[in-house]
């Protein structure tokens, strides 16, 4: 079965840093970009990073431009997301998801892992 | 960035009802737009995309359509399943803006 499981969420306090992993299986992961979505609580979904399929490029999202990483191990199969210089607003869930092309939708997402930013 | 319209916020409606959500773009994303469907405590799932192509295994009661910057969600008979809150998505460009989400209630 296609997958992607979240794992690394925790408590987390201000100023501090976390990185997040989703380990990808059942699909040729090198063939896809990745995508990091998250959901604060009770709030819609925001799309927060991307990265090419080799690795290569990444793209952020302007609130955690500088702070957050998104990289991946393709020898592994897993996506991986440093967090840095957390902030009270990063407390969401944070979803992996697969970018598949042509058409750019985001077809399979992990169940996601919660992370709360507080003191 | 690109900023996604929904409309409604929320609605209610009654099994059997048919059911439109709006969307709209600030700028033109030509089709590139996506709609997904998400009940409580679970991850996304997509339902449409490139604004009218039906993702695999979803339902054929749901249908999608528009280009430009108006695109359209619709449930033709609204089933119990179908209570869940809905965004829209353009993926034109980065960030990969979402809608704000449409809550579909029982009435």
């Amino acid at each position: 079965e296609v997958q992607l499981v979240e794992s690394g969420g925790a408590l987390v306090q201000p100023g501090g840093s976390l990185s997040l992993s989703c380990a990808a299986s059942a699909f040729t992961f090198t063939n896809y970009w990745m995508h990091w979505v998250r959901q604060a609580p009770g709030k819609g979904l925001v799309w927060v990073s991307r990265i090419n399929s080799d690795g290569s490029s990444a793209n952020y999202a302007d609130s955690v431009k500088g702070r957050f990483t998104i990289s991946r191990d393709n020898a592994k199969n897993t996506l991986h997301l440093q967090m840095n210089s957390l902030r009270a607003e990063d407390t969401a869930v944070y979803y992996c998801a697969r970018g598949r092309t042509p058409d750019r939708a985001l077809d399979i997402w992990g169940q996601g892992t919660r992370v709360t930013v507080s003191s | 960035d690109i900023q996604m319209t929904q409309s409604p916020s929320s609605l209610s409606s009654s099994v059997g009802d048919r059911v439109t959500i709006t969307c709209r773009a600030s700028q033109n994303i030509s089709n590139y737009l996506n709609w997904y469907q998400q009940k409580p405590g679970k991850a996304p799932k997509l339902l449409i995309y490139t604004a009218s192509s039906l993702q695999s295994g979803v339902p054929s009661g749901f249908s999608g359509s528009g280009s430009g910057t108006d695109f359209t969600l619709t449930i033709s008979s609204l089933q119990p399943e179908d209570f869940a809150t809905y965004y829209c998505q353009q993926s034109y460009t980065t960030p990969r803006t979402f809608g704000q989400g449409t809550k579909v209630e029982i009435k």
